[in-house]
């Protein structure tokens, strides 16, 4: 079985501030890991993933995420936040072994920056 | 814009009732996800077809049902509707639909059940 754990409903900074979005997982095999934002009414947009590799993936819009397997971890990051960053946030995995493509999300984390 | 389009944007309907969502995948994409957004139950992934073929199962209930067509669009049958499936369904689609493939995403159906 595969799971994804994002502990923080929330997370607050100041614009021009780091910022990180934590993200754990839990799979049989090898994952694949992704990070998606939801703008309200919209969508979910692809930020980045992780399949093999260098653990620090770069992606969409300056943000870039770390993968840790001791820590089995996979936390977003961005150096300087803007205003515009604010969205909801879903880490998602996708184990190695098994048929199809599910991904299992996790709950979302809600970034809020403040001016 | 990820490419991938549903309709319609929103549906109103009854309890009881039935309703189909259809989706177009990006252009080349063989493999088609369906995902249900509630504030309950958050992100779960529904079903995926490849080529016209169910490839997974996820938690799907036996009132909806989904196929994929010869050109490769989608439709998700929701049937005997019930308050609690008010949500938003998003519909994904993928190159290959193996597990390094990403996933981009329509913008959802909202559907209410009144």
């Amino acid at each position: 079985a595969q799971s994804v754990a994002q502990p923080e409903d929330q997370v607050n900074v100041a614009e021009g501030n780091p910022l990180t979005v934590k993200c754990t997982y839990s799979v049989s095999g090898n994952p694949y890991l992704f990070w998606y934002v939801q703008y309200p009414n919209r969508g979910l947009q692809f930020l980045l993933k992780y399949i093999t590799g260098d653990n620090l993936v770069k992606g969409s819009y300056g943000f870039e995420a770390e993968f840790n397997k001791s820590q089995t971890s996979f936390h977003l990051k961005k150096p300087s936040a803007l205003v515009s960053d604010s969205a909801l946030y879903f880490c998602a995995v996708r184990d190695s072994w098994g048929a199809g493509n599910m991904l299992t999300f996790g709950g979302g984390t809600r970034l809020m920056v403040k001016p | 814009d990820s490419g991938v389009t549903q309709t319609p944007k929103h549906l109103i309907t009854a309890t009881g009732q039935r309703v189909t969502l259809r989706c177009s995948p990006r252009s080349g994409d063989l493999s088609v996800y369906w995902y249900q957004q509630s504030l309950d139950q958050g992100l779960q992934f529904l079903i995926q077809y490849y080529n016209g073929e169910e490839r997974a199962k996820g938690n799907i209930l036996e009132r909806f049902s989904a196929q994929q067509f010869p050109d490769l669009h989608s439709e998700l049958n929701l049937s005997s509707l019930e308050l609690g499936d008010s949500a938003l369904y998003f519909c994904a689609s993928s190159a290959t639909g193996t597990g390094a493939d990403t996933q981009y995403f329509g913008p959802g159906t909202r559907l209410t059940v009144l």
